[in-house]
């Protein structure tokens, strides 16, 4: 099964709106990474947050993390039609899975201009 | 451009065949990982390499096999194909562990018909 679940599993937004994707997961984790997809394509690497931060922060995208919570958020501010794509949140496990990233289900983000 | 090549971009072969899809790493990564991703089952983790010997395993099916050569590119083996095999398989990179961002080639999409 699945470390993280994505939520909303797809939103709509107008360009220059802010976007907002939830990401919850199950388990302890060393850290917490954001990828985004295009359309069939390769994952692209957006941002890696450590659980022992609790916000960070890298051009217009902003990500927390709420380890009691066991949950993350990516927004995304003023966005652009050109960061329609699917994004993922992935763990990063502790102890004997600490090699490998656990991905959720994704969150497909369209932005209309 | 990650740096991950892969090879081919395309195969369609039928069922009960063997294919074989072929990663090479970003310049000086020591870390390859495979991964699934089909509409039904997401993004899943296969198996990673480190340094030419098998670190992790995933949800790799014993009809599957990978490896790593000397020169660190990785070369994952499908046989026996089944049609639910129909999926994008990628490979990703890094100098190792789950600690650091992994960086995604293009994928390989597999039909089996």
């Amino acid at each position: 099964s699945q470390q993280g679940e994505e939520d909303p599993q797809a939103l709509s937004i107008q360009e220059g709106e802010n976007a907002t994707m939830n990401c919850s997961y199950k388990t302890s984790i060393n850290n917490l990474q954001w990828y985004r997809q295009n359309s069939g394509r390769g994952l692209v690497h957006l941002i890696l947050i450590r659980s022992n931060e609790r916000e960070k922060h890298s051009g217009r995208l902003r990500v927390t993390l709420d380890t009691s919570k066991k949950s993350s958020s990516l927004l995304i501010t003023a966005s652009r039609a050109a960061d329609t794509a699917s994004y993922f949140c992935a763990t990063g496990g502790l102890g004997g899975s600490n090699y490998k990233l656990t991905f959720g289900k994704g969150t497909l983000l369209t932005v209309n201009p | 451009d990650s740096g991950v090549t892969q090879t081919p971009k395309h195969l369609i072969t039928a069922t009960g065949q063997r294919v074989t899809l072929r990663c090479s790493p970003r310049s000086g990564d020591l870390s390859v990982y495979w991964y699934q991703q089909s509409l039904d089952q997401g993004l899943q983790f296969l198996i990673q390499y480190y340094n030419g010997e098998e670190r992790a395993k995933g949800n790799i099916l014993e009809r599957f096999s990978a490896q790593q050569f000397p020169d660190l590119h990785s070369e994952l083996n499908l046989s026996s194909l089944e049609l639910g095999d129909s999926a994008l398989y990628f490979c990703a990179s890094n100098s190792g562990g789950n600690r650091n961002e992994q960086f995604f080639g293009p994928g390989t999409r597999l039909t089996v018909l």
